[in-house]
Order: structure tokens, then sequence, then C-alpha cells
């Protein structure tokens, strides 16, 4: 039972346009929801996280939306850059951490 | 740096041995995670503590894994009688209830590998 999914397996954007990627969630208890980072070989790095009381958080480049009624959040990234390239996880935390299977974003010049 | 750290980095062993991992979280973290995650996976919760307390196990936790944290600051995560099935990448992460949701902070991860 999946309770947090990311459908779109993998993502190509060009440099310095916008990437979105997307997150379904199922358990409307859920009350914080994060976005991860992952390079091959290392752990995750936290980038950007909502709460469950806000539809919007921006930090820099990255800007987290969060719609309740679909159960919903996406993740936009603008402008895009090849650093960005790796693969991105979204996940509920309730204690534990509940992530969704990941987007490989590959941004290309 | 005083970020989270994980010991070996990578480790490889033959089927049946045991393995012994450890992570040493961020100093004034007092819960601290495990998580595993397999090839094309997000990361998968394995047991949390806080402080020396250990709150949850994951039913993925068979009783071939034991994990501790004796003194509330690092952990270790044991394997008994390793199987092929237990490669993957060990992944340890630490955090402080309470502060901006229980964001948690993640080591650079054991990758084993049972042949």
């Amino acid at each position: 039972d999946q309770q947090v999914k990311q459908n779109s397996p993998s993502l190509s954007v060009q440099e310095g346009r916008i990437s979105i990627l997307n997150c379904d969630y199922t358990n409307s208890m859920f009350d914080y929801f994060l976005w991860y980072k992952k390079y091959p070989a290392e752990g995750p790095t936290f980038l950007i996280s909502i709460s469950s009381i806000k539809d919007k958080n921006e930090d820099g480049r990255f800007t987290v939306f969060l719609n309740k009624s679909a159960k919903h959040l996406s993740l936009h990234i603008v402008p895009s850059q090849p650093g960005d390239s790796a693969v991105y996880f979204c996940a509920s935390n309730a204690d534990k951490l509940i992530f969704g299977t990941g987007t490989r974003l590959q941004v290309f010049p | 740096d005083t970020g989270v750290s994980q010991n070996p980095r990578h480790k490889i062993t033959k089927r049946g041995q045991n393995v012994t991992f450890r992570c040493d979280p961020i100093s004034e973290h007092n819960r601290l995670y495990w998580y595993r995650q397999t090839l094309g996976q997000g990361p998968e919760f394995l047991t949390y503590f806080q402080n020396e307390a250990q709150l949850e196990k994951s039913r993925l936790l068979s009783d071939r894994f034991s994990a501790e944290r004796p003194k509330g600051s690092f952990s270790t995560l044991e394997i008994q009688r390793t199987e092929q099935g237990d490669s993957a990448m060990y992944l340890c992460a630490s955090s402080v209830p309470g502060l901006a949701g229980n964001t948690q902070y993640f080591g650079p991860g054991t990758r084993l590998t049972v042949l």
C-alpha cells in the first residue's frame, strides 16, 4: 500500500526552464511534507518542507505547493540548473518518514 | 562538519556472515532513525530511537536485525546471518522532534553487498 506516490519516474528539462515534480498521498492525516534530493551513492539531502496548514512555501529557487483537497503536492524549481540533476523524493512525516519512489530529474544545457 | 556520519561507507560480505554498521547523529539531535533503500525505491523505515529508547520497529526488521543506541548518542545496526536480499543502502538520519516538523537529516549511508 503506497501511501506516497510519485508517478513520474523521470523528467528531463532544459537549463533555465522550470522543473515541476509531482507527488500524491493517500492519508489525509499527514501533517507535514518534505522534499529530498539524492545523488548516487549519497544520502538524501533535505530541500524544503511544508506544513499542512499552508499551501505554499518558498526557498530561493524552490517552491512547494500543497493542495490538500486533491492530496497533491508539487515542487517547482526555477530556473533549473544542471546541478539540480538528481533523484527527488517527496515524503510525509508522521514520526517516521514515508517516501515516494522518486523522480529522476535531468537538466540539460 | 557536524552532520550525520556513517561507517563503513561500503561493506562486502559473504552470505551467512554478521555485519555491524555505526551511525553518529548530529550532536544535539535526540532522535535517530534507520532506513533501508533498494534500487528504484525510496528509503523504507526500519526503526527509530528517542535518546536510548527504541520506540518503533518496522516489520521489515526481521529477527536477524538488531539496533542499539546504548548511551543515546551513536547507534549500531547489526545484521546476523546475512542473506543476499539484505543487499541495500542502509541510511541513518537524526532529528529534533517538534522542530520544523521533525525534519530528518541523513548521513551518507552504508552500501551493503552480500555475495
